[in-house]
């Protein structure tokens, strides 16, 4: 599976919008981009995921560039419960498991 | 969003002891199952991948006779940590596969995790 690259940690304020980036330079074709956030001592929750086009969802937008190289995860309007490591996953439709890397560790301050 | 449960929560035992944890996908059936390992401050490991009625996959370092899978219907997975000791201490997840009805896109849901602490 490619790699993806995130930052370690952000801050954002509550109720501000959020836009976590995501570096996949060396994606594939068939590679879908997936997110997950993993809040503290509970399993990770699906957030959103997409192929080519900007997707939305009750959760989050996912903007993904033109290239593919890079999306950004935009959650319109922090809320402390947004406190989270975000990650940020590749994987094609027929790839086995999910390999997750450190992810964003999200601060959202009131 | 499809629901995958684990049991117990939180465990603690004695060193030496077994423990079974169980993930079940509640709401559909998951022929591909995954056993993760999280310890403090790092991220999620994955242990072996579970296949309904076969024999499990492991990831390289992690001990088959040490945990023991078993995947013996479509929405039961369990993982049995024998001979538990202190190092075992850590946080199991499982998580299921899941193919959305149009078949092409899919996505795994993961459960609430299970808390180990041995003794």
């Amino acid at each position: 599976d490619a790699k993806t690259t995130q930052p370690n940690s952000m801050e954002s304020n509550e109720e501000e919008p959020v836009h976590l980036p995501c570096n996949h330079s060396t994606i594939s074709g068939t590679d879908y981009i997936h997110w997950y956030r993993q809040l503290p001592s509970q399993g990770p929750e699906y957030v959103i995921h997409g192929l080519t086009s900007n997707v939305n969802n009750r959760m989050a937008s996912l903007a993904i560039a033109e290239d593919r190289k890079s999306s950004t995860l935009i959650l319109h309007r922090a809320t402390l419960r947004d406190a989270a490591v975000y990650y940020c996953i590749l994987r094609d439709n027929y790839g086995q498991n999910f390999v997750f890397g450190p992810g964003t560790r999200l601060s959202v301050l009131p | 969003g499809a629901v995958v449960s684990q049991h117990p929560s939180r465990v603690i035992c004695k060193s030496g002891t077994s423990v079974k944890i169980e993930c079940r996908s509640l709401d559909f059936q998951a022929t591909t199952m995954f056993w993760y390992r999280q310890f403090p401050k790092q991220s999620l490991m994955l242990m072996a991948t579970s296949n309904e009625g076969s024999k499990a996959t492991y990831e390289q370092g992690v001990e088959k006779d040490k945990f023991l899978i078993n995947h013996a219907s479509l929405t039961l997975s369990t993982l049995t940590v024998t001979s538990a000791h202190p190092e075992d201490s850590s946080f199991y997840i499982c998580s299921a596969r899941v193919t959305l009805q149009r078949g092409i896109q899919e996505t795994q849901y993961f459960g609430p995790g299970t808390r180990l602490l041995v003794l």
